[in-house]
């Protein structure tokens, strides 16, 4: 098993919908990344959590650390946030490295 | 402030010959990571090294594989004897002075290494 997983695999959507990408993962952690990888393969951090929530703009990310669970929500999506959505864990300790999901690849429709 | 900076951002070798890959991190950055992401794979973590030290090299393949983060200059990840299974995109990310368990990561646009 995965340390961490993502869900859905992959997921298309109609411009505007609510989406929402979920992280689970299975060991004690520090804090968890969300990433998104645009089609030409750059890396963009868009939040780190430890707990409870946080906003940036459309996105919004929370965690639930007693279950091990962390979503991604989108309000009003739009084609521009077709990308490969990634979860990554920093397991505890001063030098721990992150570990990262598979990715979840979306893709919006005008 | 210039993000971090790859490069080159293309790189094809034959087998049996040398890569190297350079990332300069985000000014004000002591902290230099590197990731591999193969076709159609996640990321991994590689290395982790702050200036003139390897913190962790866990995930580092034992042979033909080094990284390096000179006091002076970029960081250096350098695979000798390249093998067509070393093809990926390698990203390198920076962080701040201040540790990494509470440091955001900024990502480089990556090196992809293609072995003929």
């Amino acid at each position: 098993k995965n340390e961490v997983e993502q869900s859905p695999q992959n997921l298309t959507a109609q411009e505007g919908e609510f989406i929402t990408i979920n992280c689970s993962y299975s060991v004690g952690i520090s804090a968890l990344h969300w990433l998104q990888q645009h089609p030409g393969g750059g890396i963009v951090s868009l939040f780190m959590l430890s707990s409870g929530k946080k906003k940036h703009g459309r996105l919004i990310a929370t965690i639930n650390i007693q279950e091990k669970h962390s979503s991604l929500h989108i309000t009003a999506s739009h084609p521009r946030d077709s990308a490969v959505y990634i979860c990554a864990v920093r397991s505890r300790g001063a030098n721990s490295k992150l570990t990262f999901g598979k990715g979840i690849t979306l893709s919006v429709r005008p | 402030n210039a993000g971090v900076m790859q490069n080159p951002r293309h790189l094809v070798r034959r087998r049996g010959q040398e890569a190297r890959l350079r990332c300069s991190p985000m000014k004000g950055h002591s902290h230099v990571y590197w990731y591999r992401q193969l076709p159609e794979e996640g990321l991994k973590f590689m290395v982790y090294l702050q200036k003139e030290n390897i913190i962790d090299e866990s995930g580092m393949p034992k042979e033909r594989f080094s990284a390096e983060f000179p006091k002076e200059g970029p960081s250096i990840l350098r695979i000798q004897q390249v093998v067509r299974g070393d093809s990926a995109a390698y990203f390198c990310a920076s962080s701040p002075v201040g540790g990494p368990s509470t440091d955001t990561q900024y990502f480089g646009p990556g090196t992809r290494l293609t072995v003929l």
